[in-house]
């Protein structure tokens, strides 16, 4: 039983390029999300998906799009990478999207744009 | 919306003592739930523990318990008997209704030998 898996581990990137984040989890979870972790600035919430088909913006979406292949995969993706996205990259996952499941979080991606 | 502070950026606290990490919360939900999860140095999240707002008593898990004044709103962590290996951030967090985590900005406790 993996949990939640992220790819790549660590990335760097140039300014411009793109790149897609993976996510899979195999807990059969119905909600997933991805947040970005700074600095001094906790964990904030990129966008999420309360179920497959579905998903929504959260506080930072700016420069990001999401794609939830399934009910397994929710996929991150930089279409112009910028160096403000310089950031670790967490994915979680659900039963739902409510009180009282907690969210169980991949190993995260560390990403560098230059 | 919700909303976490954590105002202590940095505690220190002496092995086999207790310690207590602050967190207030704000939101204008009914039920919610409040969570603590913990980071070490590798970077993973560890959900430690849970509180319901419905909840009458106090949560505990192990060593960890939740101090939950409602009124207050307020969900500290309390840690006790620490140990060399509770050196992490600490992140408070809630969710409510059908919203994702929103998580204040971190505790980084350091335990001392």
């Amino acid at each position: 039983n993996a949990g939640v898996t992220q790819t790549p581990k660590f990335q760097v990137l140039k300014t411009g390029q793109s790149m897609t984040l993976q996510c899979a989890q195999d807990m059969n979870h119905n909600s997933m999300y991805w947040y970005r972790q700074d600095p001094g600035m906790g964990l904030r919430l990129i966008y999420y998906s309360a179920s497959e088909g579905t998903t929504d913006k959260g506080e930072v979406p700016n420069g990001y799009n999401v794609s939830r292949l399934n009910k397994r995969e929710f996929s991150l993706r930089l279409e112009s990478a910028a160096p403000s996205q310089t950031s670790v990259y967490f994915c979680a996952s659900s039963d739902f999207a409510g009180t009282p499941y907690e969210q169980y979080f991949g190993p995260g991606t560390r990403l560098t744009v230059t | 919306a919700q909303k976490i502070t954590q105002t202590q950026p940095g505690m220190f606290v002496q092995e086999k003592e207790a310690v207590t990490l602050d967190c207030t919360y704000d939101t204008s939900d009914q039920s919610y739930g409040l969570f603590w999860y913990k980071q070490p140095s590798s970077g993973e999240m560890i959900f430690l523990i849970y509180q319901g707002s419905y909840d009458e008593q106090n949560a505990t898990e192990g060593r960890y318990s939740l101090n939950f004044q409602k009124a207050r709103k307020s969900a500290n962590l309390v840690i006790s008997a620490s140990q060399l290996g509770d050196s992490a951030m600490y992140f408070c967090a809630m969710r409510g209704g059908n919203t994702p985590l929103v998580f204040g900005k971190g505790t980084r406790l350091s335990v001392i030998a």
